[in-house]
């Protein structure tokens, strides 16, 4: 099973709202990531997770906040995102740390801010 | 800091044609590696290749062909025979072993349309 999955595939939410994206790894990989790809841009890194704990956090504001319960889940916690926040929001696992392990991603979930 | 460079932001070529993607990487390490990754238009990213700087062989999978040459600091893709199904934006990526990947950039992108 080389698969991440990623779930909601589409959420709207308005600027007072709290939601989570969940992701899910079953390939046994101990580092987690989190991007957020805009419009005709690439990926940016947002979160790194290695062995469960948060080791980069690319400077992102606090509206969002990352969670790792084990080593098989990763959410986001999102809330009182602006507008300029849609995008879409990509997880991914890599079998060890960040850097020289090639990462998989999931199909990503695309969040639209009213 | 480093930096991956695609100058082709978009290209198109018939089918059954070959197309090169370019890519340029700058950085002081002098261990690093290198990621091309596939974008379709279905939004999930798709791992492709993945090259250490110590590894200057080219490699060929299929109609997939990787030119890594450091003295020009270039890691070129080349699609051979391409089909529409190669429609999809593809992005090079660079990741320095001494920050732990902790500047893993993704370049800008091009974007290969296939025609029919």
């Amino acid at each position: 099973d080389t698969e991440v999955t990623q779930t909601p595939k589409h959420l709207v939410m308005g600027m007072t709202n709290k939601k989570s994206l969940k992701c899910e790894q079953h390939m046994g990989h101990r580092a987690m990531y989190w991007y957020k790809q805009k419009a005709k841009k690439p990926p940016e890194l947002m979160f790194v997770y290695s062995y469960e704990k948060l080791s980069i956090n690319e400077s992102v504001p606090s509206r969002f906040s990352p969670e790792c319960p084990n080593s098989s889940l990763l959410n986001l916690h999102l809330h009182a995102l602006q507008p300029e926040d849609s995008a879409l929001y990509l997880c991914a696992s890599s079998q060890e740390g960040p850097g020289y392990n090639e990462q998989f991603f999931g199909p990503g979930t695309r969040l639209t801010v009213l | 800091a480093q930096k991956v460079t695609q100058a082709q932001t978009e290209i198109s070529v018939v089918e059954k044609e070959d197309v090169t993607l370019d890519c340029v990487y700058e950085t002081r390490d002098t261990t690093y590696y290198l990621f091309w990754y596939k974008q379709p238009p279905s939004g999930e990213l798709v791992f492709l290749i993945r090259r250490n700087s110590f590894d200057e062989q080219n490699e060929i999978s299929g109609r997939y062909s990787w030119n890594f040459q450091k003295s020009t600091s270039s890691f070129n893709f080349t699609i051979t025979a391409s089909q529409v199904v190669d429609s999809a934006v593809y992005f090079c990526a660079l990741s320095e072993a001494e920050n732990y990947g902790q500047n893993f950039v993704f370049g800008p992108g091009t974007r290969l349309s296939v025609l029919p």
